[in-house]
């Protein structure tokens, strides 16, 4: 089990710019979840998925936020124009069925300057 | 000016000691609860788990206890070693809620030699 991959690892750009993380989720998995984890404000929830719809996306934060998810193995979270305070760490999380636990990905380490 | 984030609790215990990490939780309709373990640079770990039918729940050198009357949960670790040393983090689930997990701010545990 490769567990849940995601890329880049890490992500500099400048403000304006348009940045696009992708995810794998856990094969078999039918739900997926997009966190922004900051030291201000810590593990946030922005967007779920289930069976490659989504469900709430009532943490994302602005209109310049955007997630897809074309099919039951990949899935996109697209910041724009992105800018300085989206600097955060954002994770992609699956799970198999509702009552079993989150598994997350290593996450992706944005920096906007 | 110097921002301000979250002012993580911290544990500090000897190798070999036991630790007991602290949760309170708000919302009396949460029925699932979690704690995750996070390593610098990674995401967050699943650990163990526990429904709201139950009040303690054993794992490998884990164990979790939850208390509803006074909404509390608790994460014991047995014979903590260096590998022990990151962030823990409990999340529960309210049933009625579409947003699925609340995480906690997290419990930076140190593990001194």
């Amino acid at each position: 089990d490769a567990g849940v991959i995601q890329s880049p690892r890490h992500e500099v750009t400048e403000m304006g710019q348009e940045v696009t993380l992708r995810c794998k989720p856990i094969s078999g998995h039918n739900s997926l979840f997009w966190y922004r984890q900051t030291m201000m404000r810590g593990l946030e929830l922005l967007i779920y998925f289930n069976n490659n719809v989504p469900i709430d996306d009532s943490g994302m934060p602005e209109d310049r936020f955007s997630a897809k998810m074309p099919n039951a193995s990949f899935s996109t979270l697209k910041i724009q124009p992105s800018e300085p305070r989206d600097s955060a760490v954002y994770f992609c999380a699956s799970r198999d069925r509702r009552d079993s636990p989150l598994h997350f990905g290593n996450g992706t380490r944005l920096t906007v300057t | 000016g110097e921002s301000v984030g979250l002012h993580l609790p911290t544990l500090s215990v000897q190798e070999g000691d036991n630790s007991i990490i602290n949760c309170a939780y708000s919302n009396s309709a949460s029925d699932y609860f979690i704690w995750y373990k996070q390593e610098s640079g990674k995401g967050p770990q699943f650990i163990i788990d526990i429904r709201s039918n139950m009040d303690k729940r054993q794992g490998q050198r884990v164990t979790v206890l939850l208390n509803k009357t006074v909404k509390h949960l608790s994460l014991q670790i047995a014979a903590t070693q260096p590998g022990d040393s990151a962030v823990y983090f409990c999340a529960d689930r309210n049933s009625g809620s579409a947003r699925q997990l609340t995480f906690g701010s997290g419990t930076q545990l140190t593990v001194l030699p």
